[in-house]
């Protein structure tokens, strides 16, 4: 039961180079969000989905796209990288249910990315 | 706009001693779940404590508890009997209706032995 893995774990883009990361989940949760972490700023929220083929915006969702094809899966894609997109990116689910653990995010192990 | 503000960048308590975090925020919802999650140097986010806004009862679990005050919208958490392995990035964060999430800025926590 691996829960939440992000991949890839690091990776240096120069700026303009497209790339995408993926998260997965074996939790069978509905919710699935990516997060963008920046020293002194905590998490902002980019896009997330509330189940299978949808997406929303999140606070800063510019220069992002987000693909949910399939339930365990949250794609998060830069199109033409940029150095203020130099971050630490966090995935996380939640099940969606109310109850006892009622939206508990489980995030993933982060993502960090440097545009140069 | 929708926020969170965690006013206290930075706080340190002795081992053994209590602490508490601040939180404000600012919804027009009325139905919204607050949080507070604990990020070590490991970088995983791990939650520490949840309330649901119409609960009146303060949450707590074990050592952690929260002063949830709805009309003032804060949200602190006290963290009793402090150990070293506390030590760590705090954020506090709420989460509303439509399943949109903010987040603090965060408090970084130092536990003197």
């Amino acid at each position: 039961n691996a829960g939440v893995t992000q991949t890839p774990k690091f990776r240096v883009l120069k700026t303009g180079q497209s790339m995408t990361l993926l998260c997965a989940q074996d939790m069978n949760h509905e919710y699935m969000y990516w997060y963008r972490q920046d020293p002194g700023m905590g998490l902002r929220l980019i896009h997330y989905s509330v189940g299978e083929g949808t997406t929303a915006k999140g606070e800063v969702p510019d220069g992002y796209n987000v693909s949910r094809l399939k339930k365990q899966n949250f794609l998060l894609g830069l199109e033409s990288a940029a150095p203020s997109q130099t971050s630490v990116y966090f995935c996380a689910t939640t099940d969606g249910v109310r109850g006892p653990r009622s939206y508990e995010q489980y995030f993933g192990p982060g993502t960090r990315l440097t545009v140069t | 706009a929708q926020t969170v503000t965690q006013s206290q960048p930075e706080m340190s308590v002795q081992e053994a001693e209590t602490v508490t975090l601040s939180c404000t925020y600012d919804t027009s919802e009325s139905d919204y779940y607050l949080f507070w999650y604990k990020q070590p140097p490991s970088r995983q986010m791990i939650l520490v404590i949840r309330q649901e806004a119409y609960k009146q009862q303060n949450a707590t679990e074990n050592r952690f508890s929260v002063n949830f005050q709805k009309a003032a919208k804060s949200f602190s958490l006290k963290i009793s009997d402090s150990q070293l392995g506390d030590a760590a990035m705090y954020f506090c964060a709420y989460r509303i209706e439509n399943n949109d999430m903010r987040f603090g800025a965060g408090t970084r926590l130092t536990v003197k032995p």
